[in-house]
């Protein structure tokens, strides 16, 4: 169980276009979402934290209009890089909390595929 | 704030080799401590992790981990290395902010096992 899967796994665009990446919980329902952004061997730095229902939480430094956030249901959020430049290009990764109760207090997340963004 | 240090960037070990690698936490309460490998061009996959109880951790693929809170270590080891073994290893400690959680994680480890 605590299956999470991101979609698409690569991604190229033009410089000045849109992307969107998924990333949903397969298996389990995930109120909390986070999305993380990973440079060349680098370590995962935390953009934002995603609320069910709710605005998005960002990071010191994370351009919110850049970076789109959207958790509309349980299973599924969304992160919108708006007009892609070349230094948007890098590894996003998605994370999902498990289960009320087992996780919650741990903090221990699930972690999808993440998706290589090549912007041109 | 809780931070990770993990040290050594790069670690390079001979196949059937001791791994050790290395993981220092600060943090002002009991911490939640973490071990994620990472595959190249793929996501995180947990190791293991502590939360309570039992301080010596054992977790997937032969690894474990002992969490020893007089040095505020979480030092990852393995007898015996394997070449699928070669990954980057990412420390992490749980940290509560605004009434949830998330994750801080080290810088990360690269090991490499040569034959």
């Amino acid at each position: 169980g605590a299956v999470v899967s991101q979609h698409p796994s690569w991604v190229i665009c033009k410089s000045g276009t849109s992307v969107k990446i998924e990333c949903r919980s397969l298996d389990f329902q995930a109120t909390t979402m986070f999305w993380y952004r990973q440079f060349p061997k680098q370590s995962l730095m935390l953009m934002a934290t995603s609320n069910e229902g709710s605005k998005a939480t960002y990071e010191q430094g994370v351009e919110k209009d850049k970076f789109l956030i959207n958790h509309a249901s349980l299973t599924l959020s969304t992160l919108t890089v708006t007009s892609a430049h070349p230094e948007d290009s890098s590894f996003y990764i998605c994370s999902a909390r498990g289960s009320p109760g087992e996780f919650r207090n741990t903090g221990e997340l699930f972690f999808g595929e993440g998706s290589r963004l090549t912007v041109l | 704030a809780q931070s990770v240090t993990q040290l050594g960037s790069h670690v390079s070990v001979s196949e059937g080799a001791l791994v050790l690698l290395r993981c220092n936490y600060s943090s002002s309460v009991p911490p939640y401590l973490f071990w994620y490998v990472q595959y190249p061009n793929q996501g995180l996959q947990l190791l293991l992790k502590y939360t309570t109880g039992a301080t010596l951790v054992k977790g997937i693929n032969g690894f474990e981990a002992e969490f020893k809170k007089s040095e505020t270590s979480f030092h990852l080891t393995k007898p015996s290395a394997h070449m699928s073994d070669a990954a980057e290893y990412f420390c992490a400690v749980s940290e509560i902010t605004g009434g949830y959680n998330k994750l801080i994680f080290g810088a990360g480890t690269r090991l490499a096992v040569h034959p």
